[in-house]
């Protein structure tokens, strides 16, 4: 069965510390993405990685980073958290289906971070 | 012009009732378009997805319109059930993004007994 797993289910954290968010899948995919949730604001992008060692912006990057140095784990990293990054982040990765070009993203459950 | 304008915000709809979320886009590249099902304390799942080459996609009491001309597209759930109270989230895919989805701002749902 297909599975994606966040490291945390809940995460609270001070501000201005490091904060390392790690997310692992077991289907070989090539794709991986780091969303952020928030009420109203849907799925945003952060980041995601198309291979290892590979990275690509998403559309709110400022304030984060990532790594992915195997192809299993992608890894979202707070320099320096900020209140404002309070919010559930999500992890998901993806292949093309066979004999077509459409990906299904596969999510975790989720990480919810507070930073006080 | 990268925007999937998802509406309502949120739905109140009797067991039994039609539920009704719409989205529409711009882009003429997007060339696949999933919905996704979130329930709470879980990750979004695929529900059911469409291709722009058809106007229907039927999967039990899930179906998806397509209107390419108009760039609309929109999810029914027939005899909607409690069970299906849930965050929906339609999406959109660039031709060559390599899997890129661009997601609406998501559907509270809620299916009163």
């Amino acid at each position: 069965d297909v599975k994606v797993t966040q490291s945390s289910r809940y995460l609270v954290k001070r501000t201005g510390e490091k904060v390392f968010l790690e997310c692992v899948q077991d289907m070989d995919h090539e794709n991986m993405f780091w969303y952020r949730q928030d009420p109203g604001l849907g799925l945003r992008l952060i980041y995601f990685s198309y291979d290892v060692k590979m990275k690509e912006k998403g559309d709110i990057p400022e304030g984060y980073s990532v790594s992915r140095e195997k192809k299993e784990r992608f890894s979202l990293i707070l320099e320096s958290a900020s209140t404002n990054q309070t919010s559930m982040y999500l992890c998901a990765s993806s292949s093309p289906t066979s004999g077509a070009v459409t990906y299904e993203q596969y999510f975790g459950p989720g990480t919810r971070l507070t930073v006080t | 012009q990268q925007q999937v304008k998802q509406s309502p915000q949120s739905l109140i709809v009797q067991k039994g009732g039609i539920s009704i979320i719409n989205c529409a886009y711009e882009n003429t590249a997007f060339d696949y378009f999933p919905w996704y099902q979130q329930f709470p304390g879980k990750g979004p799942a695929l529900l059911i997805a469409i291709r722009p080459d058809v106007s229907e996609k039927k999967e039990g009491r899930f179906t998806i319109s397509f209107n390419k001309s108009a760039k609309q597209f929109s999810l029914h759930i027939m005899d909607s059930q409690p069970g299906d109270s849930a965050t929906y989230f339609c999406a959109a895919q660039n031709r060559g993004s390599q899997g890129n989805l661009i997601f609406g701002k998501g559907t509270k749902l809620s299916v009163k007994p």
